[in-house]
């Protein structure tokens, strides 16, 4: 069965970068795009951006273009995002979710705090 | 790109049913059927309801239908039943290989 597994919660300070893995399995990997989704305390989701495992390409949403960058590893199936400069307002649970969005992580908690 | 504008909240009683908008615009809802909705319990990760604006996928019950019109989705949840109490969002693709989501919807279950 397609399963998502997400690296564990970190706590980063301001200016610092995480970076949030998503191991897959139970499918194709480079047959489907995968996403990246946050939310923070309380309020929606917010879509971030998309790669395709195949050939390594992506696209961001404006708000976060020059401090995301998620890339992948074919070998191991996993999807990697990264936030830079990290912000009090980056606090957020972020999750990864299949191209056609029937399949999402667990969420992993990113909290920036001094 | 803004999200994609949604009521905060519905309710309904059990057995009723509950209609909630998604607007956007003919760069996003208008311009592709692409528009999927999701309902998401409290601490939990969202779950696809509704793909393909009207599209079931195996295991969600009928009495979740989608429909769209212009720039405006729906989701009309027919027979409320208490575990319908959820946080509900919409989303659409919004081109070059970008999506949007809604602002969000908590269902009530009087």
């Amino acid at each position: 069965q397609v399963q998502l597994v997400q690296s564990g919660a970190e706590v980063k300070k301001p200016g610092a970068s995480v970076k949030v893995s998503c191991k897959a399995s139970g499918y194709t990997f480079t047959s489907y795009y995968m996403n990246w989704v946050r939310q923070a305390p309380g309020q929606g989701l917010e879509w971030m951006g998309i790669i395709n495992p195949s050939g390594g390409d992506t696209s961001y949403t404006q708000k976060f273009q020059g401090r995301v960058t998620i890339t992948r590893d074919t070998s191991t199936s996993t999807v990697y995002m990264e936030l830079s400069s990290l912000r009090y307002e980056d606090t957020a649970v972020y999750y990864c979710a299949l191209g056609g969005w029937d399949y999402w992580g667990q969420g992993t908690l990113v909290t920036v705090s001094s | 790109q803004s999200a994609l504008t949604q009521p905060p909240s519905a309710s309904g009683s059990p057995g009723q049913s509950v209609t909630i908008s998604c607007t956007g615009t003919s760069s996003d809802v208008g311009g592709y059927n692409s528009v999927s909705w999701y309902q998401q319990h409290p601490g939990k990760a969202p779950k696809l309801m509704i793909y393909e604006v009207s599209k079931r996928p195996s295991g969600v019950p009928d009495r979740f239908s989608g429909s769209k019109s212009d720039n405006t989705a729906s989701l009309t949840v027919s027979g409320l039943q208490a575990e319908d109490e959820a946080d509900y969002y919409c989303s659409s693709y919004a081109g070059s290989n970008k999506y949007v989501f809604g602002t969000g919807t908590k269902v009530t279950v009087l």
